[in-house]
């Protein structure tokens, strides 16, 4: 099974601040295989990133994912006040899928 | 617009079973994989369960192997997943979630609460 550990665990920013979030695989993940979601509390997962840099349907541009092999990366460009919340990276390898921990974005 | 809507969540004893439900509209549920994920309370997200389009192809979280299955009907464009010898660590909000491109889940309900507990 693939391991995604994911830093920091909580990020404290202000808005209009740039959020670099990392995601690193116990080995290599395809990067057509590797996702990025969004939640908020109380509210179930969105998707923001697939394939590792695709943005999903309505997904403003100031996300966008990169990276390969072991190290993914989802940044924000601008944070604005509606997108402090939890992301979670998540792989699709050998029929199993894992997520990882998660990180924290707080305002600051 | 798409929609999931799970329900069949509720207070069930150590042991116990339960059969959980999503009604999928909005989209052409038969020509999806469709998934269960679900997350403990306070915790992060967990896969459990997928299914292929024609219920032909299934893949389990290792620790629910043999306690759940999950199954499908395309004429009532229904996802279940039925959860046997239920434990303690299985208490969770569980989501009905559509795979999509790349192993993605693209679409999620608001999920149903199940708690193991005696």
């Amino acid at each position: 099974e693939i391991v995604l550990t994911q830093s920091p665990g909580t990020l404290s920013l202000s808005p209009g601040e740039r959020a670099t979030l990392s995601c690193r695989a116990s080995q290599s993940v395809s990067s057509s295989y590797l996702a990025w979601y969004q939640q908020k509390p109380g509210q179930a997962p969105r998707l923001l990133i697939y394939g590792a840099s695709s943005r999903a349907t309505g997904i403003p541009d100031r996300f966008s994912g990169s990276g390969s092999g072991t190290d993914f990366t989802l940044t924000i460009s601008r944070l604005e006040p509606e997108d402090f919340a939890v992301y979670y990276c998540q792989q699709y390898g050998s029929s199993s899928w894992t997520f990882g921990q998660g990180t924290k974005v707080e305002i600051k | 617009e798409v929609q999931l809507v799970e329900s069949g969540g509720g207070l069930v004893q150590p042991g116990g079973s339960l059969r959980l439900s999503c009604a999928a509209s909005g989209f052409s549920f038969s020509t999806y994989w469709m998934s269960w994920v679900r997350q403990a309370p306070g915790k992060g997200l967990e896969w459990v369960a997928n299914l292929r389009q024609d219920g032909s192809e299934k893949s389990y979280l290792d620790s629910v192997k043999g306690r759940f299955t999950i199954s499908r009907d395309n004429a009532k464009n229904s996802l279940y997943l039925q959860m046997s010898s239920l434990r303690a660590e299985d208490t969770a909000l569980y989501y009905c979630a559509r795979s999509n491109k790349g192993g993605s889940f693209d679409y999620w309900g608001q999920g149903t609460l199940v708690t193991v507990s005696s």
